[in-house]
């Protein structure tokens, strides 16, 4: 199957920086990513769509001057946390969508906790 | 919009028995696209299984096998001979064509020993 990869898997940092989170699909193209949050134990909720080559769509409530993405190539995509609080801490997750296919799956990196102090 | 329900959090089965997790959704689509994804305690999100809406033949993989009634727009999902590696949280999930993933709020399988 397509490969997610999402780096890093893990990443503490100091309330007020920032944080860049990179997306790639290994072995395929991707015009589509799609960022996650989730909180433990609870489902996802979709932050965004990353469109390649032009800019991404937010949900409602998601501030896309504090979650900025990039879309730059088929095969990266990028979240990056501005100036972080402590209420930022979470598990982010992305997904692309395969291109060559037609069954509509998309597929996960494996995630990364974001702890703010 | 399109919303997914899970009805169970939390299930529980012993190991090598059979246990169904229920999904109902609402849409107002004809063609769309239903799956299962599988979050164990690493967190990676893994497929299970999916559905096409126009197809009528439940789908179906090794142990994995869906219970799809498109007029009553439920979608659940049994597992047959449970493993301990089989606890997780399970997530129903819809699309539309080309669309966005909805996701249910999830249920929590455990599998006993």
């Amino acid at each position: 199957g397509a490969v997610v990869s999402q780096h890093p898997s893990r990443v503490i940092c100091k309330s007020g920086t920032s944080v860049k989170i990179e997306c790639r699909s290994l072995d395929f193209q991707a015009t589509t990513m799609f960022w996650y949050r989730q909180f433990p134990k609870k489902s996802l909720m979709l932050m965004a769509t990353s469109n390649e080559g032009s800019k991404a769509t937010y949900e409602q409530g998601v501030e896309k001057d504090k979650f900025l993405i990039n879309h730059a190539s088929l095969t990266l995509s990028t979240l990056t946390v501005t100036s972080a609080h402590p209420e930022d801490s979470s598990f982010y997750i992305c997904s692309a969508r395969d291109l060559r296919s037609d069954k509509n799956i998309q597929y996960f990196g494996a995630g990364t906790r974001l702890s703010v102090l | 919009a399109q919303t997914v329900t899970q009805s169970q959090p939390e299930m529980s089965v012993q190991e090598a028995e059979t246990v169904t997790l229920s999904c109902t959704y609402d849409t107002s689509e004809s063609n769309y696209y239903l799956f299962w994804y599988k979050q164990p305690p690493s967190r990676q999100m893994i497929l299970v299984i999916r559905q096409e809406a126009y197809k009528q033949q439940n789908a179906t993989e090794n142990r994995f096998s869906v219970n799809f009634q498109k007029a009553a727009k439920s979608f659940s999902l049994k597992i047959s001979d449970s493993q301990l590696g089989d606890t997780a949280m399970y997530f129903c999930a819809f699309m539309e064509y080309g669309n966005k993933l909805v996701f249910g709020a999830g249920t929590i399988l455990r599998v006993k020993s």
